[in-house]
C-alpha cells in the first residue's frame, strides 16, 4: 500500500524568510512524488515531480524539493516566501511497484500563510 | 485549470435525486480521475479510468458511478445511495496512468444537498 503524510496542517512564514512544507511517504516499490498547490475555490495545479535522477527537483514559481530516500521524504521549500505564495499545498504518491500503478495518494494538505 | 472544465461550477441537489456532474479535456490525455475534497482532508479517489470504455474503483466509490464512452468525457453521477455527498469533486487527467505524469486539474463542481 502506498501513503503519504504532511506533518503539519498549517506552516506560517514571514515574507522574504526561506520556507519549508514536510511531505513523508510510504511505498513498496519505487515512488514517484509531486507537490500541488490549491488557491481558494480551485483546482490543484502542479508544481513540481521526482521521478529518478537528481534529488534536488526544481519547480515552478521558485519552489523546489528535496528526494530523501533514507528518510522516505520530499519536502517543499522556497528560498524567500511571498505573500502570493499563501495557499493549500498538496503531497502526492504514486508507487510504481503498486499493481493499481494508476492511482496516486494525496496528503491531507498543508496550509501556508506568508506573511507581510 | 486550463484544458479541463467542469460544470457545473456550483450545483445543489435535493436529498434522493441523482445528478451528473459533467468533466470535459481537451489535453488528448488517456487517464481521467474523479477526486471528493472535504474540509480539512485530503482528496479522496472516487473512480478513474486509464482508457476509453474502462473504469476502476478508487476509494470511496460507493454510491457514485461513471462512464467513459469518449477519451475527453468522463462524467460523474452522484446517487441517491451516496450518504454525504456535499462536497468539492474535482476531475483530472494525465497523459497516462503509468509514467510519473503529473496530473491536470479542473476548477471543480461545489455539490450541496438540501
Amino acid at each position: 500500500a502506498q501513503s503519504v503524510a504532511q506533518p503539519e496542517d498549517q506552516v506560517n512564514v514571514a515574507e522574504g524568510n526561506p520556507l519549508t512544507v514536510k511531505c513523508t511517504y510510504s511505498v513498496s516499490g519505487n515512488p514517484y512524488l509531486f507537490w500541488y498547490v490549491q488557491y481558494p475555490n480551485r483546482g490543484l495545479q502542479f508544481l513540481l515531480k521526482y521521478i529518478t535522477g537528481d534529488n534536488l527537483v526544481k519547480g515552478s514559481y521558485g519552489f523546489e524539493a528535496e528526494f530523501n530516500k533514507s528518510q522516505t521524504s520530499f519536502h517543499l521549500k522556497k528560498p524567500s516566501a511571498l505573500v502570493s505564495d499563501s495557499a493549500l499545498y498538496f503531497c502526492a504518491v504514486r508507487d510504481l511497484g503498486n499493481t493499481n500503478a494508476g492511482k496516486s495518494t494525496f496528503g491531507d494538505g498543508t496550509t501556508l500563510t506568508v506573511k507581510p | 485549470d486550463g484544458g479541463i472544465t467542469q460544470s457545473p461550477k456550483y450545483l445543489f441537489r435535493k436529498e434522493g435525486q441523482n445528478v451528473t456532474l459533467s468533466c470535459e479535456q481537451n489535453l488528448n490525455h488517456d487517464a481521467m480521475y474523479w477526486y471528493r475534497q472535504d474540509p480539512g482532508q485530503g482528496l479522496r479517489l472516487i473512480y478513474y479510468s486509464q482508457i476509453v470504455n474502462d473504469f476502476q474503483k478508487g476509494d470511496i466509490a460507493e454510491g457514485y458511478s461513471v462512464s467513459r464512452e469518449k477519451k475527453e468525457s468522463f462524467p460523474l453521477t452522484v446517487t441517491s445511495a451516496q450518504k454525504n455527498p456535499t462536497a468539492f469533486y474535482l476531475c483530472a487527467s494525465s497523459i497516462g496512468p503509468l509514467e510519473g505524469n503529473e496530473q491536470f486539474f479542473g476548477p471543480g463542481t461545489r455539490l450541496t444537498v438540501l
